[in-house]
């Protein structure tokens, strides 16, 4: 079956560096998505990963690693603005992303 | 770019009314839309994949006759519950994918999503 796991939730200090890590079984690989979703509202596209290694765009960086089915956003001086949930979403063989419930990020002053 | 819209981003409604929602892609063609649902601190809830000028196909366990998807052109989707009922009420959000990358962004597998529909029957 297709599986992701990722933690709940997180607590982070206004500042600092959080990483946030996702494991994933599919059905096939076409790369890896992450979103971040604010309460009441829908997900922003933050990044895809399609080869292993790490993408660092700004503030946010996502790493990649097919052969063990395992990615991480990390966010840098994190902003009272960050706290949101992040969702990690790998793209199946159909093309199709694979939802999990995402890790819900607390920052704290 | 990849801007997606959404309308009505509010909608509250008597049981047994239908309800439309309006997707569009502002800023790029989109060969593929999907339509989510997502109830409170709930994973999202894929409930149809919408290609444009053929039937959409839908998730097991979705109503086709209850949820009609219409994607007549490249920059329009619409969802429409139809005897809506108070079970009905939920966060309906849809996305677009940029398969012809008219929008410039890096890949066409990416999926914008619009604001989002609150739907509240009752």
């Amino acid at each position: 079956g297709q599986n992701i796991d990722q933690p709940t939730e997180m607590t982070a200090t206004e500042g600092a560096i959080v990483q946030i890590n996702c494991t994933y079984q599919t059905s096939g690989f076409n790369g890896l998505f992450w979103y971040q979703q604010h309460a009441g509202e829908a997900p922003t596209f933050l990044s895809y990963n399609v080869l292993d290694g790490l993408e660092e765009k700004g503030r946010f960086s996502s790493f990649l690693s097919r052969s063990k089915g395992y990615s991480y956003l990390l966010l840098k001086e994190l902003q009272m603005k960050d706290s949101a949930s992040y969702l990690c979403a790998p793209m199946d063989s159909n093309y199709q992303l694979i939802w999990g419930a995402g890790t819900k990020l607390i920052i704290k002053p | 770019g990849a801007v997606v819209s959404q309308h009505p981003s509010w909608v509250i409604c008597k049981s047994g009314t239908s309800v439309k929602i309006e997707c569009r892609s502002l800023d790029f063609q989109a060969t593929t839309m999907f339509w989510y649902r997502q109830f409170p601190k709930q994973s999202l809830m894929l409930m149809a994949t919408s290609n444009e000028g053929s039937k959409a196909t839908y998730e097991q366990g979705v109503e086709k006759d209850k949820f009609l998807i219409n994607h007549a052109s490249l920059t329009l989707s619409t969802l429409t519950v139809t005897s809506a009922h108070p079970e009905d009420s939920s966060f309906y959000i849809c996305s677009a994918r940029d398969a012809s990358g008219t929008s410039g962004r890096a890949t066409g597998e990416t999926q914008y999503f619009g604001p989002g529909t609150r739907l509240l029957v009752l």
